[in-house]
């Protein structure tokens, strides 16, 4: 019930377009959904965060889309950069628990 | 405002050795996380420190691992002996818990090489 599943793996898309990556969730106790991006030899830099009262967050080229329903959360890049050519973390929490991560997807942005 | 700070950035050992790493959070930051991210996974919780007291130590290998936060403010993981499964990033995260803000920041990360 802990867990996170994020898909897909990795993702290519061409510069300007949309990334889309999705992330599904058990624990309806998990009341902070952030987003995490990951540079090699980098440590996980805050993106984006969404509580589950909200059902979309913008934030300039990056929008978090929430479904409580479902238990899914997905993050969207628009105009997608080679700049964005990273890994993704979803993540969950409760409070100031632990995160639980999703386990990654490696974005590709070509030119 | 300066960022979490670990040191050292890389550290390669053979088995049965130990080492230890260090995390200095960002100041004013009562809570300090100890992740490990092994290749190509997220990161996972190994423990959480609230001020100097443990919080959540559930996934720490108890029989190897240990950490300490003397005084509340930076802290040190240990591991003792270690073991080739070891090879791992591991990555400190502090919160400042103010409010409803849980935001946990990211430290660069030791990677710990084990031969």
């Amino acid at each position: 019930q802990q867990q996170v599943k994020q898909s897909p793996q990795s993702l290519i898309v061409q510069k300007g377009g949309i990334s889309i990556i999705n992330c599904a969730y058990e624990n309806t106790a998990f009341d902070y959904f952030p987003w995490y991006q990951q540079f090699p030899g980098k440590g996980p830099a805050l993106l984006i965060a969404i509580r589950p009262d909200v059902s979309e967050k913008k934030e300039g080229r990056f929008t978090i889309s929430f479904n409580k329903s479902a238990k899914q959360f997905s993050l969207h890049i628009m105009d997608s950069q080679p700049g964005d050519s990273a890994t993704y973390f979803c993540a969950a929490t409760k409070g100031a628990q632990k995160l639980v991560f999703g386990q990654g997807t490696r974005l590709t942005i070509n030119p | 405002e300066a960022g979490v700070a670990q040191s050292p950035r890389y550290k390669i050992i053979e088995k049965r050795q130990s080492v230890a790493f260090w995390c200095n959070p960002i100041s004013g930051h009562a809570t300090l996380y100890w992740y490990q991210q092994i290749l190509g996974q997220g990161p996972k919780l190994l423990i959480q420190f609230q001020n100097n007291g443990v919080v959540d130590d559930s996934q720490l290998p108890k029989d190897r691992f240990s950490a300490e936060r003397l005084k509340g403010v930076d802290s040190t993981l240990k591991i003792q002996p270690a073991k080739l499964e070891d090879s791992a990033v591991y990555l400190c995260a502090s919160s400042l818990l103010l409010g409803s803000s849980y935001e946990q920041y990211f430290g660069p990360g030791t990677r710990l090489t084990v031969t």
